[in-house]
C-alpha cells in the first residue's frame, strides 16, 4: 500500500514553455501533498504544501505565480512550472500524506526529471 | 547555520565494515527524526525512524541525542546493497504545521568488493 506515482518521469522542454507535473496517491487519500525540489548535490527543499480543495503554502522564496499546485481531489496534485527557465531544471518530487499513516509519515513519488533548454 | 547538518562524504568503506553518520539540527523543538535512504536519481524511502531510545532494525543502528541535537546511523556489516545517500531528516514544529519535513544533504556511502 501507499504508493505515489509521478507523471511524467522525465520531461525536457525548450525555455518559455510550460509543464504540468502530477501527482496521484494511488491506493490511499492523501489530506496534504509536499511537493520539493533537488538541484544536483543538494537536499530535498520543500516548495509547497496543498490540502485537498484549498490554496498550496509557499515556503519563502518560492514564486507562487510560476509554480502553480492544483490539488483537485484527494488523489491528485499538480504542478505546472510556467515559462519554465534553464534554471528551473531540476528533480521534482511530491509527497503525499494521509492523515490515518502512522506518524503522519510522507510517502514519496518517483520524481520527475525536468531539463530546460 | 544549516537546518540540517551532515558530512557529506564520500564515505568508501569495504564489505562487511561498520560505519557510522552523524547528524545535527538546528531547531531544539523538532518533533521527530528519521534516516531517508536515497539511490542516484530517485526518490527517498524512509529507512527508519529515529527514537530518543534508541533503536534498531537489523544492521541499522539509529540514536538521538536531543541535548546535544544530535542524531547518528549506524550500519553493521556493510553489503554493496547499501550504496546509496543517506538522508538525515527532522520533522518540525512551526505553530501547528507538525508535517514539514527538512532534509539534510545526505551522506554518501560507497561500499567497496
Amino acid at each position: 500500500g501507499a504508493v505515489v506515482s509521478q507523471h511524467p518521469s522525465r520531461v525536457i522542454c525548450k525555455s518559455g514553455t510550460s509543464v504540468k507535473i502530477e501527482c496521484r496517491s494511488l491506493d490511499f487519500q492523501a489530506t496534504t501533498m509536499f511537493w520539493y525540489r533537488q538541484f544536483p548535490k543538494q537536499s530535498l527543499m520543500l516548495m509547497a504544501t496543498s490540502n485537498e480543495g484549498s490554496k498550496a503554502t509557499y515556503e519563502q522564496g518560492v514564486e507562487k505565480d510560476k509554480f502553480l499546485i492544483n490539488h483537485a481531489s484527494l488523489t491528485l496534485s499538480t504542478l505546472t512550472v510556467t515559462s519554465a527557465h534553464p534554471e528551473d531544471s531540476s528533480f521534482y518530487i511530491c509527497s503525499a500524506s494521509a492523515a490515518i499513516a502512522r506518524h503522519n509519515e510522507q510517502f514519496f513519488g518517483p520524481g520527475t526529471r525536468l531539463t530546460v533548454l | 547555520r544549516k537546518e540540517v547538518e551532515q558530512d557529506p562524504g564520500p564515505f568508501n568503506v569495504p564489505e562487511g565494515a561498520t560505519v557510522a553518520f552523524n547528524c545535527t539540527y538546528s531547531n531544539s523543538a523538532s518533533q521527530s527524526f528519521f534516516w531517508y535512504r536515497q539511490d542516484c536519481r530517485k526518490e527517498p524511502k524512509l529507512l527508519m525512524s529515529v527514537y530518543s531510545s534508541g533503536n534498531e532494525d537489523g544492521r541499522f543502528t539509529a540514536q538521538l541525542n536531543r541535548a546535544s541535537q544530535y542524531i547518528s546511523l549506524l550500519i553493521r556489516d556493510s553489503k554493496l546493497s547499501d550504496s546509496a545517500t543517506y538522508l538525515c531528516v527532522v520533522r518540525d514544529f512551526y505553530g501547528g504545521a507538525t508535517n514539514k519535513l527538512i532534509f539534510g544533504t545526505g551522506t554518501l556511502l560507497a561500499v567497496q568488493p
